[in-house]
């Protein structure tokens, strides 16, 4: 069973406008949320991360995640892309009670100058 | 402060081959997960190690092992090579009560 979704697979955005990139997940209790970054040929980093405190959860390189229970949504935003935000982001969640990373496809996100 | 480190980088092997991947955590983490990353995909689950037992595994065949050595390193193991294993395999560590894993850069596995 698909745990996270994440729709399109890659995402153009121009320098200085908004970054909105969408993760929903399916699970009847709210599970850990986590959004990683992967620069190529490179492992993951974490962004941020949502364990049940602060719904809006800030995170490195000015990226900021709001966890929605009622639509079951942990999408991440940044008010201003830059060129380096040029990567692939994962949105994961580990299901309570385990300890796996359970990850989306991926959104592929390209800054156009 | 050491991260997760990984060996090797690259590897090429031909179908029908074994291969073992390493993986050294991060300083004072004793729980080691591994990952594969098939291109264009997110990556899946394989198992976890800790106390040098699989504590969990993925949807993923026998061929797939793994050990963890008392200084919590850990291998993975490939028997029986097939085109479908090319993937980039990434480990991450972290601690028990900890759900932040920390990953290495990866060792790209290319089956010919």
């Amino acid at each position: 069973a698909q745990s996270v979704t994440q729709l399109g697979s890659h995402v153009s955005v121009s320098e200085g406008a908004l970054v909105l990139l969408r993760c929903n997940y399916s699970s009847s209790v709210p599970p850990y949320l986590f959004w990683y970054v992967q620069y190529p040929n490179q492992g993951l980093q974490l962004l941020l991360k949502y364990t049940s405190a602060a719904t809006l959860v800030k995170g490195i390189n000015g990226f900021e995640a709001e966890f929605k229970k009622s639509e079951t949504s942990f999408h991440l935003t940044k008010p201003s892309a830059h060129m380096s935000d040029a990567a692939e982001y994962f949105c994961a969640v580990i299901l309570r009670g385990n300890n796996r990373l359970a990850f989306g496809k991926g959104n592929q996100v390209v800054v156009i100058p | 402060d050491a991260g997760v480190t990984q060996s090797p980088t690259h590897l090429i092997k031909t179908r029908g081959q074994q291969v073992t991947l390493r993986c050294s955590p991060k300083s004072g983490h004793d729980t080691v997960s591994w990952y594969q990353q098939a291109l264009g995909q997110g990556p899946q689950f394989i198992f976890q190690y800790y106390e040098e037992e699989e504590r969990q595994r993925g949807n993923f065949p026998d061929r797939f092992s793994g050990h963890q050595f008392p200084n919590y390193s850990s291998e993975l193991n490939v028997n029986a090579l097939l085109l479908g294993d090319s993937a980039l395999y990434l480990c991450a560590s972290s601690l028990p009560a900890d759900h932040e894993q920390f990953f290495g850069p990866g060792t790209r596995l290319t089956v010919l």
